[in-house]
């Protein structure tokens, strides 16, 4: 059983450019969630997706978005980077449902610096 | 809305000594909570949930509603315990976990 992964580990974009970041779910998992950790802070959710549809979003701007492909893998895109943008971005893969199948296991995430 | 509070970003125990780490929160409904905890170059996982009553490496925690708390405790700290330390509250339609701000706990030899 493989484990959640992330790509890029690290990027360095401007102010003004997008970048997009790519998360392979656990095997078997079909729902992702993405969120954000600024230095010294928790994780902030993103936005959910399941069966390629978004299934739930947290407090972010339009120009975050993302995708879910076939193979329950993801991508999370943002438009027009801003300084705050900074941050390292965790992706977590888990399956539907309220008991303990439904834990969200995390990747290492990808460290997005924004000049 | 929800929201998960830890007041203590750093906490320092010696080796042996009861350690506690504070999480309050505010919801209302009935809420889902967890420990998560990030070892040293490692990547976050799950300690244990409230749900499951469960002792995680020895690590316990009990959902207080009168209180809205969820302390996580364990009764003699290990060096191997070091790490960083996060509640979270499990909420909305996704299921989406709201984390607290950490923190992170160094066991003193």
């Amino acid at each position: 059983e493989t484990g959640v992964t992330q790509s890029p580990t690290h990027l360095i974009k401007t102010r003004g450019q997008q970048v997009t970041l790519r998360c392979s779910s656990q095997s078997g998992h079909n729902t992702v969630s993405w969120y954000q950790q600024a230095l010294g802070q928790g994780p902030q959710f993103i936005f959910q997706y399941y069966r390629e549809e978004e299934n739930g979003r947290g407090n972010f701007p339009p120009r975050f978005s993302g995708l879910q492909f076939p193979n329950y893998s993801s991508e999370l895109n943002v438009n027009a980077l801003e300084l705050d943008d900074s941050a390292l971005y965790l992706c977590a893969s888990s399956l539907p449902g309220r008991t303990s199948t439904d834990t969200q296991y995390f990747g290492p995430g990808t460290r997005l610096t924004v000049l | 809305a929800q929201r998960v509070t830890q007041p203590e970003k750093l906490l320092s125990v010696f080796k042996g000594a009861p350690v506690e780490l504070k999480c309050n929160y505010s919801y209302s409904g009935s809420p889902e909570l967890f420990w998560y905890v990030q070892y040293s170059r490692q990547r976050l996982q799950l300690l244990l949930r409230h749900i499951s009553r469960e002792s995680i490496k020895g690590f316990t925690a009990d959902l207080n509603k009168g209180e809205t708390s969820f302390h996580l405790k364990k009764p003699f700290a290990q060096e191997e315990d070091s790490a960083m330390y996060y509640c979270a509250l499990r909420s909305g339609s996704a299921r989406q976990l709201t984390f607290g701000s950490g923190t992170q706990l160094t066991v003193l030899p």
